[in-house]
């Protein structure tokens, strides 16, 4: 089992939609989860971050997450064209290593 | 945030060379973390630069491949060493400024291609 799921898409949605991403993770002893989009060709932005079970909104973005499923999601509202980019799922490691663990990334494509 | 520089931000190199990238951040940070994204990769974390210790390294990667320097708490450097198209990659250098979240700010990245 790899330690961060996403599903590699593309996920495509109409333009006004709501995106899902959905990300899902081994480590149980995780406690800091994140979200972050990557344009084609440049590095990646952190748009989310999320603590605690439930849900933790931010403009058209709300992340959420169940630590009992090992399940964390991010819903964009509202899809724009501009929303088009690959989503990458990141877990810190537990044990005190400060460190973070990246999925493979989910591709959306918002169509116009 | 973190506002992170990163030199070159693309290089095309010849197999058997080496290539150093710097990576330099606008405030003090406790820890750097170089990664390697390889085309349509995700992230693989290389090793942790830590000012004042040697750096980290994560399994499968070494530190005569890819030595790391870290002099003060602004700026460090990646060598690639004895270079193979296999390297080609994109190196990422990224900051935690947020002192124990594990929030990570990214550089901008440096395009590596070895002929």
């Amino acid at each position: 089992q790899k330690e961060v799921e996403q599903n590699s898409g593309p996920l495509s949605v109409p333009e006004g939609a709501i995106a899902s991403l959905n990300c899902t993770y081994s480590d149980r002893g995780s406690q800091s989860f994140f979200w972050y989009r990557q344009y084609s060709g440049k590095s990646p932005e952190l748009i989310m971050s999320i603590y605690s079970n439930g849900d933790k909104e931010d403009g058209r973005f709300t992340a959420q997450l169940n630590k009992a499923s090992q399940y964390v999601s991010l819903l964009i509202r509202d899809s724009q064209p501009s929303d088009s980019a690959t989503y990458l799922c990141a877990v810190n490691r537990s044990g005190g290593y400060q460190k973070v663990t990246f999925g493979t990334g989910t591709k959306l494509q918002v169509i116009p | 945030s973190a506002v992170i520089s990163q030199k070159p931000s693309r290089d095309i190199c010849q197999r058997g060379t080496s290539l150093t990238i710097q990576c330099q951040v606008d405030s003090q940070v406790t820890m750097m973390f170089w990664y390697r994204q390889q085309p349509g990769q995700s992230l693989t974390l290389i090793a942790t630069a830590n000012q004042g210790s040697e750096a980290t390294y994560e399994s499968g990667f070494v530190i005569d491949k890819f030595p790391i320097s870290r002099p003060n708490l602004t700026f460090s450097t990646l060598t690639v060493s004895n270079m193979s198209p296999e390297d080609s990659s994109i190196y990422l250098c990224s900051v935690d400024k947020t002192g124990g979240t594990d929030t990570q700010y990214f550089g901008p990245g440096t395009r590596l291609t070895v002929l």
